[in-house]
Parts: C-alpha cells; sequence; structure tokens
C-alpha cells in the first residue's frame, strides 16, 4: 500500500519569491509521482509527473519536482511565484503495477501575496 | 475540445433517495475513476474502470455503484446516500497506463440533508 504526505497545509508567501511545497511518499513497490493544481471551483490539472529516469522534472507554469528515492520525497518548486500560482497543490503516488489506484495527500494551499 | 463532463454540478438531496452522477469523456480514454474530496483528506478514490465492462475498487467504496456498459461514460450511482457521502465529487479519465488520472471533470458538489 502507499501513503502520501504533504508536509505543509498552507504556505504563504510574497509574489516573486521562491517557494517549496514538500510531499514525503511510502510505499513497499516502485511507484510513479505526480503533482496537481486546483484552482478555486475547478478539477485537478496534472502539473508534472516522475516516471523514471532524471529525478528533475520540469512540468508546467515554471513548476519543478525533484524525485529523491533514498528520502522518499517528491518535493514541489518554483523561483518565483504569481499571484495566480495561488491555488490548492496535490501531490500523489501510484504504484507502477497493481491497476489505476492513485493516493493522493491531504492538499497544499499556496497563498500568494503580493 | 478535449473534455469530461459531469452532471450535475450540484445537488441538495435527502437521504435514502437514489442518485446518480453522470460522467461523460470525448477522448476515448480506456481509463476512467471517481474520487470524493473532503476538507483535510485530498482525493480519495471511489471506483475506477480499466476499461468497458471492467471495473474496481478504490479506497472508499462503500454506499456505491458504478456502471461502464459504454467507453465514454462512467456514472456513480448513490443506491441509499447518506449524510456522511455529501461531498465534491470528481470524474477523471486517462489513455495512459501510468496510472495516473490526465483529465478531471470539473466536479459535482452534493449534499445529502
Amino acid at each position: 500500500a502507499q501513503s502520501v504526505t504533504q508536509l505543509d497545509s498552507q504556505v504563504p508567501v510574497f509574489e516573486e519569491a521562491p517557494v517549496e511545497l514538500r510531499c514525503n511518499y511510502s510505499s513497499s513497490v516502485s511507484v510513479y509521482l505526480f503533482w496537481y493544481v486546483q484552482y478555486p471551483n475547478q478539477g485537478l490539472q496534472l502539473l508534472l509527473k516522475y516516471l523514471s529516469g532524471s529525478t528533475l522534472v520540469k512540468g508546467i507554469n515554471g513548476f519543478e519536482a525533484e524525485f529523491n528515492k533514498s528520502q522518499t520525497s517528491f518535493h514541489l518548486r518554483k523561483p518565483s511565484v504569481h499571484i495566480s500560482d495561488t491555488a490548492e497543490y496535490f501531490c500523489a503516488v501510484s504504484a507502477r503495477t497493481g491497476g489505476f489506484k492513485t493516493i493522493f495527500g491531504a492538499g497544499t494551499r499556496l497563498f500568494v501575496k503580493a | 475540445e478535449a473534455q469530461v463532463t459531469q452532471n450535475p454540478r450540484y445537488l441538495i438531496t435527502v437521504t435514502g433517495k437514489k442518485l446518480t452522477v453522470t460522467c461523460s469523456q470525448n477522448m476515448n480514454h480506456e481509463y476512467m475513476s471517481w474520487y470524493r474530496q473532503d476538507p483535510g483528506l485530498g482525493l480519495r478514490q471511489i471506483y475506477y474502470s480499466m476499461n468497458v465492462e471492467a471495473t474496481d475498487k478504490g479506497d472508499v467504496p462503500e454506499g456505491y455503484k458504478v456502471s461502464r456498459k459504454e467507453k465514454r461514460n462512467f456514472p456513480l450511482i448513490l443506491e441509499s446516500p447518506s449524510p456522511n457521502q455529501t461531498s465534491l465529487y470528481f470524474c477523471a479519465s486517462s489513455s495512459d497506463s501510468t496510472n495516473q488520472p490526465q483529465h478531471f471533470g470539473d466536479g459535482t458538489r452534493l449534499s445529502i440533508l
């Protein structure tokens, strides 16, 4: 079984500052890792995913994430945030085998202040 | 335009009155799934489907049913809704066998009184 822990429920940050949203996971098998963003009153959009290969993954809107197998982490980063990045961000994991089951973290609300 | 369409977007109903939330995708995706989103819990998978007539339970299937008679449709059925099923529900689809949902609907907010 897999589990996902997002270490911060809320992250306030000033515009143009860097941000890191933290995600740790646990699994007894190899996994795929994902980050999604949810804007108010909308469904989720896939930001980026780690399947294999390079541990640094680049996604949309200037976000990137780094897979760290030894620390079982997949933290999301952006060097300079905009007001429009205010949203809720979800980390998710799924086993490489075992059907179409995806486990989501509880979410981190990013609030970008002017 | 690639879309996952859910209906209704909002519903207030009473305990025990059967309801169906429809989900339709226009991308010919094989994989579809249902999630519920509750504050502080993130999204939890209810059911998923790998193809027509192939469905399986997610993490919180109790009180829900699904069917997949056609590739494009994946309705969620609450036979006897209860207040603990008050939640925000999302349908998602994917063509990708790496197990992650690619496209989400805009959500259905259900209130069971």
